[in-house]
């Protein structure tokens, strides 16, 4: 079972500050990997896919980098509504697709 | 617009049995996968199980293999997660998850449906 690793696990910004968030994989992905957004009771919500594609919707503030093992979301400039948790997830190899533990974007 | 709603969740006992239902609305359910997946409280999410659009290729985790049977009525666009020898760690809000067209994303997540297990 691949085991991704997310790091920070908390990162404190300010609104309109630069969020750089990071997924490390146990093992290649290639480019397999989600990025999802959650908010407190609400259900996840696809960011990226295939590493850095934006899903439809998904304002272009959100980017998605990387391969293989290591990736990263990037959200330019963070607006009040993106303080949330946010979860990567692989498909390469499967079953079963996998999450990472999160990290939480705050408030400083 | 589409929307997944999950029902049938509630209070169990170690070692009882439900059934949760996703009713499916807004798309054509008959030609996507399916998914359930779980998170416990401060949790990430976990992958429970997927069905193929036409009920085959069912795969699940391996905790809840023999445990756990997804299925699906494509007359009625709903999907069904029959659970049985449920335990304490079974505790859990589970999602039904549409497959992304590009396979094995999740691009519409229901609210959920908390199933607790205690007695």
């Amino acid at each position: 079972e691949i085991v991704l690793t997310q790091s920070p696990a908390t990162l404190s910004l300010s609104p309109g500050e630069r969020a750089t968030l990071s997924c490390r994989a146990s093992q290649s992905v290639s480019s397999d990997l989600a990025w999802y957004q959650q908010k407190p009771g609400q259900a996840p919500r696809l960011l990226i896919y295939d590493a850095s594609n934006r899903a439809t919707g998904i304002p272009a503030r959100f980017s998605g980098s990387g391969s293989g093992t290591d990736f990263t979301l990037t959200i330019s400039s963070l607006e009040p509504e993106d303080f949330a948790v946010y979860y990567c997830q692989q498909r390469n190899n499967w079953p079963p697709l996998t999450f990472g533990g999160g990290t939480k974007v705050e408030i400083k | 617009q589409v929307q997944v709603v999950e029902s049938g969740g509630g209070v169990f006992q170690p070692g009882g049995s439900l059934r949760l239902s996703c009713a499916a609305s807004g798309f054509t359910f008959s030609v996507y996968g399916m998914h359930w997946l779980r998170q416990s409280p401060g949790k990430g999410p976990e992958w429970v199980a997927v069905i193929g659009h036409d009920g085959r290729n069912i795969y699940y985790t391996d905790s809840v293999k023999g445990r756990f049977t997804i299925s699906r009525d494509n007359s009625k666009n709903t999907l069904y997660l029959q659970m049985i020898s449920l335990r304490a760690e079974d505790t859990a809000v589970y999602y039904c998850a549409r497959d992304f067209q590009v396979g094995k994303y999740l691009d519409y997540w229901g609210q959920g449906t908390l199933v607790t297990v205690s007695s």
